[in-house]
C-alpha cells in the first residue's frame, strides 16, 4: 500500500530537549515536505527536499532541521524545542514538477512545555 | 495578501443535500494545480480533489466537484448528496508553477469546518 508513515504520532517533551519526527514514503517519490498546523492558519510549509541531499528552506524554518540521506527518508529535527513549536506536524510526498497529488502522513502531535 | 482564501469558517448542511465550499486563490503564474483536502477530527489529511490551471473540464470525483472559474480565480468544493461522515475539516491548497515550485509546496487556505446534521 503506498503510504507516508510518519512517527510519533504523539509526542510530549520539555523544552530544549532534541527531538526527531521520522518521515518514510514507499513510493519513491523525489519531492517530500514539511508542514506545520496552527490553528487558525492552515498549514505552513517548514522545509522542503527535492531529491537525496538536497533540500532547502520553506516558510516557517526557524528551529527545524532536515536531512535527506536516502530518498525515501526525511527526518524533521527540532534541536531545541520552544512551547512556540507546539503543533500539529504533517509530512508529505509527491513525484516530480507539478505534481497533481501530494502523499501526506498521518501526522505527529507534538507538545513542547 | 491571502494566496488562498476561505471565508467559510463554519458550515451547516442537511444530510443528502449539496454543499459548496469557497475558496478563491491569487497567483500570477499561468501554470498552478489546486486540491481540496478533507481533515476529520482523527487529524489526516485526505486528498479529495485536483483541478489544473489548463484543464478545460471542471474535476470530478464521485461525490466531490470542483467549480473552477478561472477569470474570478475561484476554486470552489461541491459535495453533492453529503452524508454524516463528511463532517470534518475542508483544505483549500494551491500549488504555483515556477522551475521549482518550492518542491511542490502547497499553500493552504484556512479551512472551512463542514458539520452534517440528520
Amino acid at each position: 500500500e503506498a503510504q507516508v508513515t510518519q512517527n510519533p504520532r504523539y509526542l510530549i517533551t520539555v523544552t530544549g530537549k532534541k527531538l526527531t519526527v521520522t518521515c518514510s514514503q514507499n513510493m519513491n517519490h523525489e519531492y517530500m515536505s514539511w508542514y506545520r498546523q496552527d490553528p487558525g492558519l492552515g498549514l505552513r510549509q517548514i522545509y522542503y527536499s527535492m531529491n537525496v541531499e538536497v533540500t532547502d528552506k520553506g516558510d516557517v524554518p526557524e528551529g527545524y532541521k532536515v536531512s535527506r540521506k536516502e530518498k525515501r527518508n526525511f527526518p524533521l529535527i527540532l534541536e531545541s524545542p520552544s512551547p512556540n513549536q507546539t503543533s500539529l506536524y504533517f509530512c508529505a510526498s509527491s513525484f516530480g514538477q507539478r505534481t497533481t497529488e501530494a502523499f501526506f502522513g498521518q501526522g505527529t502531535r507534538l507538545t513542547v512545555v | 495578501a491571502q494566496k488562498i482564501t476561505q471565508t467559510q469558517p463554519g458550515m451547516f448542511v442537511q444530510e443528502k443535500e449539496a454543499v459548496t465550499l469557497d475558496c478563491t486563490y491569487d497567483t500570477s503564474d499561468q501554470s498552478y494545480g489546486l486540491f481540496w483536502y478533507k481533515q476529520p477530527s482523527s487529524g489526516e489529511m485526505i486528498f479529495l480533489i485536483y483541478q489544473g490551471s489548463y484543464d478545460e473540464q471542471n474535476a470530478t470525483e464521485g461525490r466531490y466537484s470542483l467549480n473552477f472559474q478561472k477569470a474570478r480565480k475561484s476554486a470552489n468544493l461541491v459535495i453533492s448528496a453529503s452524508q454524516l461522515g463528511d463532517s470534518a475539516m475542508y483544505f483549500c491548497a494551491m500549488r504555483e508553477g515556477g522551475l521549482t515550485g518550492g518542491g511542490n509546496k502547497l499553500t493552504f487556505g484556512t479551512g472551512t469546518q463542514l458539520k452534517v446534521e440528520l
